[in-house]
Order: structure tokens, then sequence, then C-alpha cells
């Protein structure tokens, strides 16, 4: 099946800094991805869908001044957390759309922040 | 909106098999997934059904999908203790391509 990374798997931060999230199709090109949100024994949130060479487009509720998502290749799209604060300490996954087929997602491994 | 509901938990014996069921609103859902998620890791896609078919099978699990009532469910045949994981239901969500997620199965197996 189609392979999705993400990096980093997990991540440590301060308070009031920014991270950065990558997520990469390895073996397709995607031009969509999504960025979700999953809290402890909870389902996905689906956060914002990212489009090749345009703008994302953001769900209802998602600050995107605070979540900036980049997607400047066919195969990757990033995510970067602004002025990190605890509430935003969460599991992030990201998922790539297959240009063939039934127009199925396969996730990344996703990646835990934990922000201090 | 779109809504996707599944039961929470379901715990079955080593061998038997296991049956998990989704429910699902928004009729015009062109494909309908089941993704696998194990403790920390992302989603791993097991299998899809497009709405025009009633039923697909590979190797251990089958989908049933009953357009009419809007219910589609997954069967494990000869559960493992390695099947032991939250099993996702997602309809599509007309062309946008979202997915909406059903709130996860846990399915625990029993040695």
């Amino acid at each position: 099946g189609a392979v999705v990374s993400q990096h980093p798997s997990w991540v440590i931060c301060k308070s009031g800094t920014s991270v950065k999230i990558e997520c990469r199709s390895l073996d397709f090109q995607a031009t969509t991805m999504f960025w979700y949100r999953q809290f402890p024994k909870q389902s996905l949130m689906l956060m914002a869908t990212s489009n090749e060479g345009s703008k994302a487009t953001y769900e209802q509720g998602v600050e995107k001044d605070k979540f900036l998502i980049n997607h400047a290749s066919l195969t990757l799209s990033t995510l970067t957390v602004t002025s990190a604060h605890p509430e935003d300490s969460s599991f992030y996954i990201c998922s790539a759309q297959s240009p063939t087929g039934g127009g199925e997602q396969y996730f990344g491994p996703g990646t835990r922040l934990t922000v201090t | 909106g779109e809504d996707v509901e599944q039961s929470l938990f379901l715990s079955v014996r080593e061998g038997d098999s296991s049956v998990i069921n989704c429910t699902y609103t928004d009729s015009s859902s062109t494909y309908l997934y089941w993704y696998k998620q194990e403790p920390g890791a992302g989603l791993q896609l097991l299998t899809y059904i497009f709405s025009n078919m009633d039923m697909k099978q590979d190797q251990r699990l089958t989908v049933l999908l009953n357009k009419k009532d809007k219910h589609l469910s997954l069967r494990i045949a000869d559960t493992q203790t390695g099947d032991s994981a939250i099993y996702f239901c997602a309809a599509s969500s007309g062309n946008t391509g979202k997915l909406i997620f059903g709130q996860g199965t846990t399915l625990q197996v029993k040695p």
C-alpha cells in the first residue's frame, strides 16, 4: 500500500515557540493532503485540507494564523504550530489522498506534540 | 451535517469472528472505509467499498453494505490477538475528498 511519513514522530517544545511538522507521501503524488488532530481516546478531528499550490481550507473553529499549512510540492505538506501553548498538546496526524481508486486517504504515523 | 456512528467496544475470544457495525447519514457518500489504529500509531487503511456494492471480501475481512439502511459492517474471521486495536468507519463527504469518521470501536481479543 501507499506510504506516508511524518516527521518528527514526537516533539517537546516550550510555550511560545513554533513547531513544524512534515508530511510526505513517499511513493505517490498527492494533490490533496489533510491534517487531523486526535485527543486521547477520541476520533480524528479534521483541521484543514491542504491543496498543492493553493491555500489550505480550514475547518470551522481552526485558527489559520495559528496552524500554518504549506503544500509546496506534490509529496510534501507542512503544518506549523505557531506560538504553541499547552492546550495545543495533542497527536497530529496527516493523510494523503490517493489520486486513483476510491479517493482513499493514507495516513502518516502521527506526531505527538507536547508543549511545556 | 454528515454523521457516522459506531459502537464503542467489542470483546471476542481468539478464533471467533468479530463484527463491527457502523451507520452513516449521508446517502450521497460514494465510498465507505474501514481503518485500524494501534496505540500511538496512525491509521491503517484496511479496506473500502464503493456505494454500489453490497459486499467486498479481502482475506479475513468481509465488508457488508446495506445502502438502504445506511449500515456498514466489518467482519473479521478467525480473530487473532494482533487484531486488537481501534477500528474506525469513515464515509466520504460529497466531492470534497473529506472523510467523516465514526468514534471508533475498540476491539479486545481475549486469548
